[in-house]
């Protein structure tokens, strides 16, 4: 069975620092691009991070730029987003989601999910 | 950097009726990546369909998505009862990804 399982939100001051976590299973890993996708409470959706299945290729949309880092540890099958400089619009359910299928020569950039975790809540206040 | 509208944002409707729901881009969506999700709440969100018509596994056949574009339409022939939840529409067809801000589908 696909699974995704965040892990690591709470409760962070501003200007603090949090690193989130995502277990996959079920599929394999280093195939397979992954996102990170927000909701603020009683919000949309918006999408924040992706990498590709490799690891090697990373964006970020321009409301993290410079504060927020994807990576991969394909041997955890593990998705990471690290969170520094946080501020109070970041409070948000943090979903990893699984995206489009890379080879060995190709990954896009852009992709639907179709397999998305439960979600992790990251509350960014003093 | 691509806006989806969806519109309407609440509709009201009754078990067994149909359910027409809109999204508006305001540039051209390249080779009709356009994707619906459905999300209930406390819970994550489900694809529904991508390519803009073409359903995700398991989803069934009242759901069904239509346009290109500029216009998609995402449509629910009967409804019923575990259907009512907000849907969002996302394109991938060009940097950065963006969703639309949501319908939400409630009884009536």
């Amino acid at each position: 069975e696909l699974q995704l399982v965040e892990s690591g939100g709470g409760l962070v001051q501003p200007g603090g620092s949090l690193r989130l976590s995502c277990a996959a299973s079920g599929f394999t890993f280093s195939s397979y691009a992954m996102s990170w996708v927000r909701q603020a409470p009683g919000k949309g959706l918006e999408w924040v991070s992706a990498i590709s299945g490799s690891g090697g290729s990373t964006y970020y949309a321009d409301s993290v730029k410079g504060r927020f880092t994807v990576s991969r540890d394909i041997s955890k099958n593990t998705l990471y987003l690290q969170m520094n400089s946080l501020r109070a619009e970041d409070t948000a359910v943090y979903y990893c989601a699984k995206g489009t299928y890379c080879s060995t020569t190709s990954c896009s950039k852009n992709y639907y999910m179709d397999v998305w975790g439960k979600g992790t809540t990251v509350t960014v206040s003093s | 950097e691509i806006v989806l509208t969806q519109s309407p944002g609440t509709l009201s409707l009754s078990p067994g009726e149909r359910a027409t729901l809109s999204c508006r881009a305001s540039q051209s969506v390249s080779s009709s990546y356009l994707a619906w999700y459905q999300q209930k709440p406390g819970q994550a969100p489900r694809l529904l369909i991508y390519g803009a018509s073409s359903r995700a596994t398991g989803i069934p056949d009242r759901f069904s998505g239509s346009g290109s574009g500029t216009d998609f339409t995402l449509t629910i022939s009967r409804l019923e009862p575990e259907d009512f939840a907000v849907y969002y529409c996302q394109q991938y067809g060009s940097s950065p990804m963006t969703f639309g801000q949501g319908t939400k589908v409630e009884i009536k």
